[in-house]
């Protein structure tokens, strides 16, 4: 069963910051994973796809790299919209979530 | 437009049945899996299970294997998530969701509350 580690699992930054947050996988995954973000009383929303391809529709500002175990979710400069939970999930048999990281203004 | 429509808020004592749905629009519902996705009050997200809605196969997580059933009436393009004797535990946020490349499409959510 793959787990997967989310960090910082809180971060307070300003707008305008560039934010990074990592995911690290319990063994390989490839590139089978997802980035979503989540607002207070919402659904999630779809981010980032096989680690690197953005959703359409979303801002070019949020980026996704790496592949095997560790992988980033990076903002370049964070808006007051992008202030939400952010959740990783691994794709593959049983798709799990990481724990979330709550991004909160500074 | 892609739409999952899921079904109102539920209060529920335990031990009593439940069942809730999401029904899919504007896309050929039996092309995509759906998963379901519990969300416990101030808690992440946590993946419950999926369906094929073509064949109705299913795929369970560990942790709720045995616990809730998962099935689909591809005739009415409607996924159902139910429970035979609900736990105050079981109170939660359920999400529905379209397997795309990811979990692209989700559902409004079912607060589901079990309460004596």
């Amino acid at each position: 069963d793959i787990q997967l580690t989310q960090s910082p699992s809180f971060l307070s930054a300003s707008v305008g910051d560039r934010v990074t947050i990592t995911c690290r996988a319990s063994q390989g995954i490839s590139s089978y994973l997802a980035w979503y973000q989540q607002k207070p009383g919402k659904a999630p929303k779809l981010l980032i796809y096989a680690a690197s391809t953005l959703q359409s529709g979303v801002p070019s500002r949020f980026s996704g790299s790496g592949s095997g175990t560790e992988f980033t979710l990076t903002i370049s400069s964070l808006q007051p919209e992008d202030f939400a939970t952010y959740y990783c999930q691994q794709l593959n048999s049983y798709p799990r979530f990481g724990g979330g990281t709550k991004v909160e203004i500074k | 437009e892609v739409q999952l429509v899921q079904s109102g808020a539920e209060v529920k004592k335990p031990g009593e049945s439940l069942r809730i749905s999401c029904k899919g629009s504007g896309y050929s519902f039996t092309s995509y899996w759906i998963s379901w996705v519990r969300q416990m009050p101030g808690k992440g997200l946590e993946w419950m299970g999926r369906i094929d809605p073509s064949d109705s196969y299913t795929n369970y997580s560990p942790s709720f294997q045995g616990h809730v059933t998962i099935s689909a009436d591809k005739s009415i393009s409607t996924a159902y998530l139910q429970w035979s004797s609900l736990k105050a535990s079981d109170t939660a946020m359920y999400y529905c969701a379209r397997r795309g490349a990811a979990l692209d499409y989700w559902g409004q959510g079912t607060l589901v509350t079990v309460s004596s």
